[in-house]
């Protein structure tokens, strides 16, 4: 089945405990795109990758890394996460060119 | 970078039709839309490219105004199935890079 894979659903964690959510693809797709989502403020995208080793920083960056050694992987570190960057995460990929986005299942993330 | 949608939220019974906006300020590549059922990721329901092109999926369809950056998603004869949050995204280079609106809360009640 073609789909997006993330982990953890649920994380509930502590201030500046660096975590990392891990998101996986088996579609071959070559863009991949991370989005935080918060009510009232809609889907906002965090960092995204046209390929292999190439990413790139969305809207809100600030306090996230991401990297892409393999095509269907493209995890996101939260070096020292802070309660602001409590949120449902979507992890996403499309084909490159006018393709609909395939989104991950999310993952609920609470920094106390 | 987010696309303007409205209006925030409406409240359909049964039966009834719905429009849904989506307005830019830069110029566009394509639009896409969504729906977001609650406890659910976003769900693809189509892509429109520049050219006014309109495209239908089901009793649902789209049109994408392009000299005006806008675009809109018609509901007709709502179902309860329909209930959802519907984002649109905004393609500007042709890359593929989405930017989401804040998204249209619909509710259909029997």
């Amino acid at each position: 089945e073609a789909q997006v894979t993330q982990n953890p659903r649920y994380l509930i964690t502590v201030t500046g405990k660096k975590l990392t959510v891990t998101c996986s693809q088996n579609m071959n797709h070559e863009y991949m795109s991370w989005y935080r989502q918060d009510p009232g403020l809609g889907l906002r995208q965090i960092y995204y990758s046209m390929n292999v080793e190439v990413t790139d920083k969305g809207d809100v960056p600030e306090g996230y890394k991401v990297s892409r050694k393999e095509k269907r992987n493209f995890p996101l570190i939260l070096e020292s996460p802070s309660p602001n960057q409590t949120s449902l995460y979507f992890c996403a990929s499309t084909p490159p060119l006018e393709a609909g986005y395939t989104f991950g299942s999310g993952t609920r993330l609470t920094v106390v | 970078q987010q696309p303007v949608q409205s209006p925030q939220a409406v409240i359909l019974r049964e039966g009834e039709d719905a429009v849904i906006n989506c307005s830019s300020s830069k110029a566009l590549y394509s639009v896409h839309w969504y729906r977001q059922k609650h406890g659910e990721a976003p769900v693809f329901l189509m892509i429109l490219l520049k050219g006014g092109e309109q495209k239908g999926h089901e009793k649902i369809s789209a049109s994408f105004n392009e000299k005006k950056q806008q675009s809109s998603l018609y509901l007709t004869a709502s179902q309860l199935s329909y209930s959802g949050t519907y984002f649109c995204g905004t393609e500007r280079t042709g890359a593929n890079n989405l930017f989401f609106g804040t998204g249209t809360r619909l509710t259909v009640i029997p």
